[in-house]
């Protein structure tokens, strides 16, 4: 069964710090792997989706990284601002059992402090 | 491009009622999802629709949950009756493909409180 997990649960930075976000899941045979943004009682927006295949993406301050063999990924954020403070989710697309199923971790909260 | 539309943004309701949330997925997305958020947990697959068929609907609780996409495009998630533990964000996702390759586009969700 495959299972993701974030750390920290909780994250506090002053503003201009760069910070690593952890993820890690129990099976290694994914499709792909997506973080995503979630503001307090909004939606998710998808930041970064990396394919199995890939190694990294990036998009402006964000860097995405994924390693299958050690099950890891990490979100690297640049010159933290307060804008950036939110819930950050990653999630597997798995191989096999359904399809669509991602299976997400529990989230990062991230405050950003001015 | 116009993201996934959900409505309403918020329901109260009282246990034992009835409710229902709508949702329009981007256009050409043939693949459509509904998730449950309980507060604190990652969102929770309940359902996954391939145009107007059911692909996956394993982690729906039958007995109370029932959805349907008419017509393959847009999509109502219902619950009848409402029990306190459903109070959650219903997520609604879509996909232009079926394996979800190209990733997933969430909805703004409806949070549900049954009081």
């Amino acid at each position: 069964k495959q299972e993701v997990t974030q750390i920290p649960a909780a994250l506090s930075v002053p503003e201009g710090e760069n910070l690593v976000l952890n993820c890690s899941f129990t099976d290694s045979a994914i499709y792909n792997l997506q973080w995503f943004r979630q503001d307090p009682g909004k939606g998710l927006t998808s930041l970064l989706l990396i394919q199995s295949s890939q190694r990294e993406q990036t998009s402006g301050r964000l860097n995405a990284s994924l390693d299958k063999s050690s099950g890891r990924s990490t979100l690297y954020i640049a010159a933290s601002q307060p804008g950036d403070s939110a819930t950050y989710l990653c999630a597997v697309r798995r191989y096999g059992g359904s399809q669509g199923n991602l299976i997400f971790g529990k989230g990062t909260k991230l405050s950003v402090k001015p | 491009e116009a993201g996934v539309a959900q409505s309403p943004r918020y329901k109260i309701i009282e246990k034992r009622q009835s409710v229902a949330f709508w949702c329009n997925p981007i256009s050409g997305h043939a693949t459509l999802y509904w998730y449950q958020q309980i507060l604190g947990q990652g969102p929770k697959l309940l359902i996954q629709f391939q145009n107007n068929g059911v692909v996956d609907d394993s982690q729906l609780p039958k007995d109370r949950f029932s959805a349907e996409r008419l017509k393959g495009v847009d999509s109502t998630l219902k619950i009848q009756p409402a029990k306190l533990e459903d109070s959650a964000v219903y997520l609604c996702a879509s996909s232009i493909s079926t394996g979800g390759y190209y990733g997933y586009t969430f909805g703004s969700g409806t949070r549900l409180t049954v009081v």
